[in-house]
């Protein structure tokens, strides 16, 4: 059974630009949810999707965007990139949200 | 604000001791969950408690919900260094769909 597929893995951008990582779910799992991890804040979380509906969002500032597709993939955006947002991004999904959570290897973004 | 408290931070051992971590929290979960990461992966979760009181064995880790659902509890027996890495705890409020984390303990098992 295929895990959860982050894309891409590595990712190095300038300060001002926007990125856009990419998570698809397991199959048959309608839930996705995004963590932003620091050394410094641990697992933060970020927002969550549940078919195709925000859910639950964290406390990042506005520039933190999300979607999630009818098939259930999800996409993050972050634009006008600050250095502070360097970080190993994580995406975990669900059947339901409630329980039962696999994470992806994760995107890790520097920010230069 | 709901907040995990995750202790301790980091625990360097030796091969065949045994070692607690404990997570703490004022607030009240509807469950609570245990993962191990590696670096440069992700977390992977290694059981979840949803009854209070609750205990789970894994082999030589032993988990422990608290009769109140703000606490809990890993145990490892005789830990190995295939048990070295970053253990994290995290609750899921009762809206669902968001994972609360400690801050984790990164554990260090010396042959």
């Amino acid at each position: 059974k295929a895990g959860v597929t982050q894309t891409p893995r590595y990712l190095i951008k300038t300060r001002g630009q926007q990125v856009t990582l990419s998570c698809s779910p397991i199959s048959g799992h309608r839930s996705v949810s995004w963590y932003q991890q620091t050394p410094g804040q641990g697992l933060q979380f970020l927002f969550e999707y549940f078919s195709e509906t925000q859910r639950n969002k964290g406390n990042f500032p506005g520039r933190f965007s999300g979607r999630q597709f009818s098939n259930s993939r999800s996409e993050m955006n972050v634009s006008t990139l600050e250095l502070g947002d360097s970080a190993l991004y994580l995406c975990a999904s669900s059947r339901t949200g409630d329980y039962g959570y696999t994470f992806g290897s994760g995107t890790r973004l520097t920010v230069v | 604000t709901q907040l995990l408290e995750q202790s301790p931070q980091f625990l360097s051992i030796q091969e065949g001791e045994n070692l607690t971590v404990y997570c703490n929290s004022s607030s009240v979960f509807s469950s609570l969950q245990w993962y191990r990461q590696e670096p440069g992966e992700g977390p992977v979760l290694l059981v979840t408690v949803v009854t209070g009181g609750e205990v789970k064995k894994l082999k030589r880790l032993t988990f422990q919900f608290g009769d109140a659902r703000k606490d809990s509890s890993l145990h490892i027996t005789a830990a190995q260094p295939g048990d070295t890495g970053l253990y994290l705890c995290a609750g899921v409020n009762n809206q669902g769909g968001k994972l609360i984390f400690g801050q984790g303990t990164e554990l260090s098992v010396k042959p």
